[in-house]
Parts: C-alpha cells; sequence; structure tokens
C-alpha cells in the first residue's frame, strides 16, 4: 500500500516569507508526527498528532512553527517568517496508534531558506 | 543532561564482516530502543525494536542488545553486505510516552 507522503520534496524559500509542508500519512494511522533533522544530526521531535486529541507540541522550536491535522487525516506544517537557522529537512511519520511504538516515515521536505 | 551518542565516524568494513555499532545513552530511563535505517535522501525505516526487560533480539542477519546497567545498545549485522551500506539511528522511548528520541547515527560502509 502508499506509504507516508510529504511535498514539496524540496522549498527553496527566502528569509522571511512563510511556507507550508504537507504530509499524507499512511491511511488508517491514528498518529502523526513532525521531526526536524538538520545536516549530520538525529531527528529532532517537534509535534505529535494522536486521533482527536490535543496535539503535543512541546517540540516546536518557537512560535513562528505551527502545525495543523484536518480530518484525522493530512497535516500541514506551517513555518513563519523564515530563519535561515530553520533550514533542515522536515520529515513526517505516522503509525497505527500512540501504543504502536514503530513509526513509518515519509521522505522528507527539504527546506533552504536563503 | 540528557544525551544520545551514536559514533559519528563511519565504520567502514569489508564485504562478509559483522558490523557492529554502538548507541550509548545518558539520563534516561527508557522503556524501548529502537534501531532505523535511513539512506541519502530518504525518511527513515525500522527495523527493530528491543524492551527494557529484553536482552537480546534478532531478526534475519539482524541482532539487538540492550544492556540497562550499562545504558548501552549494540547493534549487530552479521554477514554484511554493500547494499547495508546506510546510516542507522537508534532512538529511545520513555515508558507511557510517543516520542522517539534519535541520536544522531552512524554511517556504515561495506566494501565489496
Amino acid at each position: 500500500g502508499a506509504g507516508v507522503s510529504q511535498s514539496p520534496s524540496n522549498k527553496v524559500t527566502e528569509k522571511g516569507k512563510d511556507v507550508e509542508l504537507r504530509c499524507d500519512p499512511i491511511s488508517g494511522h491514528t498518529a502523526l508526527y513532525w521531526y526536524r533533522q538538520s545536516l549530520g544530526q538525529g531527528l529532532e521531535f517537534l509535534i505529535y498528532f494522536q486521533g482527536n486529541s490535543a496535539p503535543d507540541k512541546s517540540g516546536l522550536p518557537s512560535d513562528r512553527f505551527s502545525a495543523e491535522r484536518t480530518g484525522g487525516s493530512v497535516s500541514t506544517l506551517t513555518i513563519q517568517r523564515t530563519q535561515q537557522e530553520d533550514s533542515a529537512v522536515y520529515l513526517c511519520a505516522s503509525s497505527f496508534g500512540s501504543n504502536s511504538y514503530e513509526q513509518y516515515f515519509g521522505p522528507g521536505t527539504r527546506l533552504t531558506v536563503t | 543532561s540528557q544525551k544520545i551518542e551514536q559514533n559519528s565516524e563511519a565504520l567502514n568494513i569489508q564485504e562478509g564482516k559483522t558490523a557492529t555499532l554502538t548507541c550509548n545513552y545518558t539520563n534516561y530511563s527508557p522503556a524501548y530502543l529502537q534501531w532505523y535505517r535511513q539512506d541519502p535522501g530518504r525518511g527513515p525505516v525500522f527495523l527493530l525494536l528491543i524492551r527494557e526487560n529484553e536482552k537480546e533480539k534478532r531478526k534475519e542477519r539482524l541482532k539487538v542488545t540492550f544492556d540497562t546497567t550499562l545504558k548501552q545498545s549494540l547493534f549487530h549485522i552479521t554477514a554484511s553486505q554493500p547494499a547495508d551500506s546506510a546510516t542507522y539511528l537508534c532512538a529511545l522511548v520513555m515508558d507511557s510516552s510517543y516520542k522517539l528520541i534519535f541520536g544522531s547515527g552512524t554511517r556504515l560502509l561495506v566494501r565489496p
């Protein structure tokens, strides 16, 4: 079946602009996660959605970052007033639920802020 | 402070040998530990999960050990192949949590 998809695969934007990154999780997965991976670094947790529960936003680095998940499926990560330090690969993952620890990752969106 | 350490230097081995990768952690008490494989330009792919009360887990040519006293996990690939070349990430899961806390990964190169 289809895996996790993300779009765009690459995004180049000017400093100060807003960007939206999209994630389509695997159908039937109730949990959705966003991570950020900087060059040569491990993945940094950003935000977690589980069903209709309030999302865990504890990993968002600043109030310029926000995310939504509509209808329990597609999610959008928005970065406002982008800064150069926001440049990274943004990865989305989904899982069957919070009790299923195996996460399925998308290919990521490479964001470059110039 | 809390940290997860994986060898930042690439591990370069000959095909057919056993690759051993290390994951050490400090000031965490994970209930689970996972290993993922990541190829360039791709997202991580789940390989194995081991629980705190398990000492060892095997899957085909892969073996993971988990020593909660040493706060260390070892990841072994036996009879390594060039196709095993990738970056391998360890990730901790705390009890009653859903977040994965990742190490920075170790790159494995298997020479033919």
